[in-house]
């Protein structure tokens, strides 16, 4: 089985400009997870799908946003970029249904340098 | 805010000896997960635990749960240099429908 794969995995933009990256989950996946990961706030939350709906959100501005289509590809949107936004975008896939508690597969993430 | 703290923030140990990284948590929890990072790429998943067991193990990889204390510990036995890595816990509320990761322990193992 493939495993989870982000693209790009490196890329460099600047203030104010906006950004898209992309998750393809495990097969069979419906669950996807995005997190964040810097030196200084190390990994924090940002949302998860699960069948196209998002499930939960973590405590981020509106300039980060996301969605999921229905082969459980997701994408996640940061728009107005900040210098902070710099960071490792971690995304996760997981077989559970209900729950969302159970084992993570993550990709190798997207690092996003913004100048 | 995170919901575990590792501790120690970085340990580094000889190759052979055994390492031990410990994680504390602030409320009740599903289960509790252990993950390592090598340098740059993304998480790979240990081991699960169970709020229910107090002990689990995985190859080299033994892991303990203790509720009452809010408290779990990774230990490593014979490392390797492969091991180097940063080691994450992560708590699973149900409640919160999401895991919750700690700020890691950097572990190097010196040849």
């Amino acid at each position: 089985k493939a495993g989870v794969t982000q693209t790009p995995r490196y890329l460099i933009k600047t203030r104010g400009q906006q950004v898209t990256l992309s998750c393809s989950p495990i097969s069979g996946h419906r669950s996807v997870s995005w997190y964040q990961q810097t030196p200084g706030q190390g990994l924090q939350f940002l949302f998860e799908y699960f069948s196209e709906t998002q499930r939960n959100k973590g405590n981020f501005p509106g300039r980060f946003s996301g969605r999921q289509f229905s082969n459980s590809r997701s994408e996640m949107n940061v728009s107005t970029l900040e210098l902070g936004d710099s960071a490792l975008y971690l995304c996760a896939s997981s077989s559970d249904g209900i729950r969302s508690t159970g084992e993570l597969f993550f990709g190798e993430g997207s690092r996003l340098t913004v100048l | 805010s995170q919901q575990g703290e590792e501790d120690p923030q970085a340990l580094s140990i000889q190759e052979g000896e055994n390492a031990t990284m410990n994680c504390s948590y602030k409320t009740s929890i599903n289960n509790l997960q252990w993950y390592r990072q090598n340098s740059g790429r993304g998480l790979v998943h240990l081991i699960l635990i169970r709020s229910n067991e107090r002990e689990k193990h995985s190859g080299r990889l033994r892991v303990t749960l203790d509720t009452s204390k809010k408290s779990s510990s990774l230990l490593i036995t014979a490392s390797r240099a492969a091991d180097t890595a940063s080691y994450f816990c992560a708590t699973a509320r149900l409640v919160l429908q999401k895991l919750v990761f700690g700020q890691g322990t950097r572990l190097t193992i010196n040849p």
